[in-house]
């Protein structure tokens, strides 16, 4: 099973700074089956990216994922105070499979 | 609008069994894949089960030989179907669609089930 490893597990930032997020895979996942995810506090995970570097309908461009392998990136280019949240990766491996990295706390600094 | 509201959750003592039901709309759950995804107080996401459109199910090996997924086509929902509970259940149980096979692109809010005696 592969297992996907988030860094940091808290990032503290403040708005209109630029956060990166990292997600390293125990094995190469194929880029069309790497996904991010938000969740707040109490609410659903809401999709962000997925094929590594699709952002999902309605997504603000200051998304963006990229990479590729083992090692895959989210950015967010300038926080606004909305995107204080907790940041999950997620890859498909057949079978059918799928797995979670264990998040990375986004808060405000 | 896309929509995803579970139910069926609650407090349920070791061994016993519960339903959870996600009822749809927006879309047809036959033609569509499906999956339960849930989430331990204060944890990160496990995936739990998967239906194609096709029916064909599956499931983590947490959870193979106790929960059963199904759907009602009539009624747009999809169906969990838990038995043996153990305490490690307890969790926030999430449905998804899930797209092209590989991500979950629209989530309900979840229905907490606590496996406690």
């Amino acid at each position: 099973e592969i297992v996907l490893t988030q860094s940091p597990g808290t990032l503290s930032l403040s708005p209109g700074e630029r956060a990166t997020l990292s997600c390293r895979a125990s094995q190469s996942v194929s880029s069309s089956y790497l996904a991010w995810y938000q969740q707040k506090h109490g609410q659903a995970p809401r999709l962000l990216i997925y094929g590594a570097s699709t952002r999902a309908t309605g997504i603000p461009d200051r998304f963006s994922g990229s990479g590729s392998g083992t090692d895959f990136t989210l950015t967010i280019s300038r926080l606004e105070p909305e995107d204080f949240a907790v940041y999950y990766c997620q890859q498909y491996g057949g079978s059918p499979r799928y797995t979670f990295g264990q998040g990375t706390n986004l808060e405000i600094k | 609008e896309v929509q995803l509201v579970e139910s069926g959750g609650g407090l349920i003592q070791p061994g016993g069994s519960l339903r959870l039901s996600c009822a749809a709309s927006g879309f047809t759950v036959s033609s569509s894949s499906m999956s339960w995804v849930r989430q331990a107080p204060g944890k990160g996401l496990e995936w739990v089960s998967l239906i194609y459109s096709g029916g064909n199910t599956y499931y983590a090996d947490s959870v193979k030989g106790r929960f059963t997924l199904s759907r009602d086509n009539s009624k747009n929902t999809l169906y969990l179907q838990m038995n043996s509970l153990r305490a490690d259940d307890t969790a926030v149980y999430h449905c998804a669609r899930v797209m092209g096979g590989a991500v979950f692109d629209y989530w309900g809010q979840g229905t907490l089930v606590t496996v406690s005696s």
